[in-house]
């Protein structure tokens, strides 16, 4: 069966510190990963997209990297502040078209002072 | 400002009730999404719609229903079949032609049966 997997252990780091968060997946052939952060009680707020034929991708102290063979994304926030505490989700194109997203657990970052 | 607005915050329902969650977008984009999220669990795709009079359903759709009759609009009715519906709904849009695009999340809408 298809399976997206998170660390469903929150990560508590330092502040300054680089938090790295992991994306692990079974039975897809994803062409794209997203990730989207959720605070408590909100809605998802999409972060980052990367494509299969994407190694790297980076936005400000954000990194993805995606690994086909592997079947993994990692998730990295590098100089963390205590604002990137929240709930991070990967989340995989099921179908191929684009148009059925599926999420993963999520993993909880605690960043502290 | 554009975006996705959702309908009622909280929302509680007697058993044997049907309730209806409202979803709006002025984000002018086709297709429209309904996750559910349950603590613990991902978010959960219950129907979507790729374009006006259509949709389709996900993955748990069995208890609820929809309809699509104007592009901004996307209500959710969650009705008595539903057998567990306390849950967290998130309503969700994306832009036509990028169908590899970003999904725009509503601030959702907390359902408790009482």
């Amino acid at each position: 069966s298809q399976k997206i997997e998170q660390n469903s252990e929150a990560l508590n780091i330092q502040e300054g510190k680089t938090a790295t968060l992991t994306c692990n997946y079974t039975n897809y052939s994803p062409a794209y990963l997203q990730w989207y952060r959720q605070d408590p009680g909100r809605g998802p707020v999409f972060l980052l997209l990367i494509r299969e034929n994407e190694k790297e991708k980076r936005k400000e102290r954000l990194k993805v990297t995606f690994d086909t063979t592997l079947k993994q994304s990692l998730f990295h926030i590098t100089a963390s502040q205590p604002a990137d505490s929240a709930t991070y989700l990967c989340a995989l194109d099921s179908t191929g078209g684009g148009n059925k997203l599926t999420f993963g657990t999520g993993t909880q970052l605690k960043v502290e002072l | 400002d554009g975006g996705i607005t959702q309908s009622p915050k909280y929302l509680f329902r007697k058993e044997g009730q049907n309730v209806t969650l409202s979803c709006e977008q002025n984000l002018n984009h086709d297709a429209m999404y309904w996750y559910r999220q349950d603590p613990g669990q991902g978010l959960r795709l219950i129907y979507y719609s790729q374009i006006v009079n259509d949709f389709q359903k996900g993955d748990i759709a069995e208890g609820y229903s929809v309809s699509r009759e104007k592009k901004e609009s996307f209500p959710l009715t969650v009705t008595s079949a539903q057998k567990n519906p306390t849950a967290f709904y998130l309503c969700a849009s994306k832009g036509s032609g990028m169908n590899t695009g970003e999904l725009f999340f509503g601030e959702g809408s907390r359902l408790t049966v009482l």
